[in-house]
């Protein structure tokens, strides 16, 4: 167990929706990281953020945002929902010190439909 | 930017023997990370191991090390007496060292990934 905990873990929604995945990081961590995996790809960075400001900006959709919270949770809204948007999507936390990896949720499967 | 390449989407090895993964990758930075992460069916995405770039020293992580050449800027992943359990994909990824990524970056850079089927 990783520690950092996604939900929902499915969703399925209509093409032209808006969903929010949660993420609540490991204990400890300040920084957490959004990342999307298509189908049968490696994951692509989307978006991370530090201690609730938005520090690292990817390959993030402007349909896409992202918050982090005061209690350190963080929220990925995705909105106007495509078929192509179907994907895993992952978060995982940091403590964003020196030599700390990454730990990573169990991810939220999405099927747009 | 950094980039990680996988040349191979696929591998198959037999059970306990040993198979090489490969990894390469391109970057101008001199301090970084370098990882094997393993996505078995469940899809969790788990650490395997991990080396530091200036550390010359190949690690080793029971039956799993890896093959770092900085110069050649590759680094493969060698599992050793392969088990079923092993069966997974494999992903290398990159992030930069504690300067270079602004202090606090650990932002992952991942290939594409090799599918291992492990034949009993």
């Amino acid at each position: 167990d990783s520690g950092v905990t996604q939900t929902p873990k499915h969703l399925i929604t209509a093409t032209g929706q808006r969903v929010t995945l949660r993420c609540s990081p490991r204990s400890g961590d300040l920084s957490v990281y959004w990342y999307q995996q298509s189908l049968d790809q490696g994951l692509q960075f989307l978006i991370q953020y530090y201690n609730g400001e938005e520090r690292a900006k990817g390959n993030i959709l402007e349909r896409f945002s992202a918050q982090q919270f005061p209690d350190l949770h963080s929220e990925l809204n995705l909105s106007s929902l495509e078929l192509g948007d179907s994907a895993l999507y992952f978060c995982a936390s940091g403590e964003s010190s020196y030599n700390s990896p990454l730990h990573f949720g169990n991810g939220t499967r999405l099927t747009v439909t | 930017a950094q980039t990680v390449t996988q040349s191979q989407p696929e591998m198959s090895v037999q059970e306990a023997e040993t198979v090489t993964l490969s990894c390469t990758y391109d970057t101008s930075e001199s301090d970084y990370y370098l990882f094997w992460y393993k996505q078995p069916p469940s899809r969790q995405m788990i650490l395997v191991i991990r080396q530091e770039a200036y550390k010359q020293q190949n690690a080793t992580e029971n039956r799993f090390s890896v093959n770092f050449q900085k110069a050649a800027k590759s680094f493969s992943l060698k599992i050793s007496d392969s088990q079923l359990g092993d069966a997974a994909m494999y992903f290398c990824a990159y992030t930069p060292g504690w300067l270079e990524s602004n202090f606090g970056n650990e932002k992952l850079t991942f290939g594409t990934g090799t599918r291992l089927t492990i034949i009993p």
